[in-house]
């Protein structure tokens, strides 16, 4: 049991490459996030997943895309980079038996993204 | 517009002492509130959390209380161990809304052996 996994750990980027976060969990969990969190910062989210096939932006959506074919993968895609994007970025996922507000979420390693 | 707010960036504490890390909050729809910890370079873990309807909640060494009038939690480690040394972040939910967290920016705990 992996819980959930995240690719790259590392990346560096030049302004206007694209490029794929993956982020797969083995929980059989519904819902699936995607932080931010930039130096000295919280956590900011900026896409969600409350299963397949569905997902909503989050606080800090722009620039990001995202999309969840299968319950495990929900993959974040960043089409333009810009040095605001330089960041940690943590994928995460919760189950739903809580009712979706108490359930505790599980978090990745992180992928740290340099656009430079 | 900051609605979870962690004042204090560091903290700094003895082994064997206890640790009070503190969170304010603004938005009153807020009804569960957790702590996560947070290692270098590893994502956070769950740690403890309290729903609106008590005022503590305690688990091992953790201790969260919650002061709803005032809009303040407080995470107690009772005793701080070298090993608590990490960045604790309080986050906030409301009921319904699919799970989504809104964090503070984290309080970093160094326990001195």
């Amino acid at each position: 049991n992996a819980g959930v996994t995240q690719t790259p750990k590392f990346r560096i980027l030049k302004i206007g490459q694209s490029m794929t976060l993956q982020c797969t969990q083995d929980m059989n969990h519904n819902y699936m996030y995607w932080y931010r969190q930039d130096p000295g910062m919280g956590l900011k989210l900026i896409y969600y997943s409350v299963g397949a096939g569905i997902t909503d932006k989050g606080e800090v959506p722009n620039g990001y895309n995202v999309s969840r074919s299968t319950t495990e993968d929900f993959p974040l895609r960043l089409e333009l980079a810009a040095p605001s994007q330089t960041s940690v970025y943590f994928c995460a996922s919760s189950d739903a038996l809580g009712g979706g507000y108490t359930d505790t979420q599980y978090f990745g390693p992180g992928t740290r993204l340099t656009v430079l | 517009d900051q609605q979870v707010k962690q004042n204090s960036p560091s903290l700094s504490v003895q082994e064997g002492r206890i640790s009070i890390l503190n969170c304010d909050y603004t938005n009153s729809m807020f009804d569960y509130f957790l702590w996560y910890k947070k290692y270098p370079a590893e994502g956070p873990t769950f740690l403890i959390s309290i729903s609106s309807i008590k005022d503590k909640n305690e688990d091992g060494r953790f201790t969260v209380f919650l002061n709803k009038s005032a809009k303040h939690l407080s995470l107690h480690i009772v005793p701080s161990q070298p090993g608590d040394s990490a960045v604790y972040f309080c986050a906030a939910s409301v009921a319904g809304a699919n799970s989504k967290l809104t964090f503070g920016k984290g309080i970093t705990l160094s326990v001195r052996p």
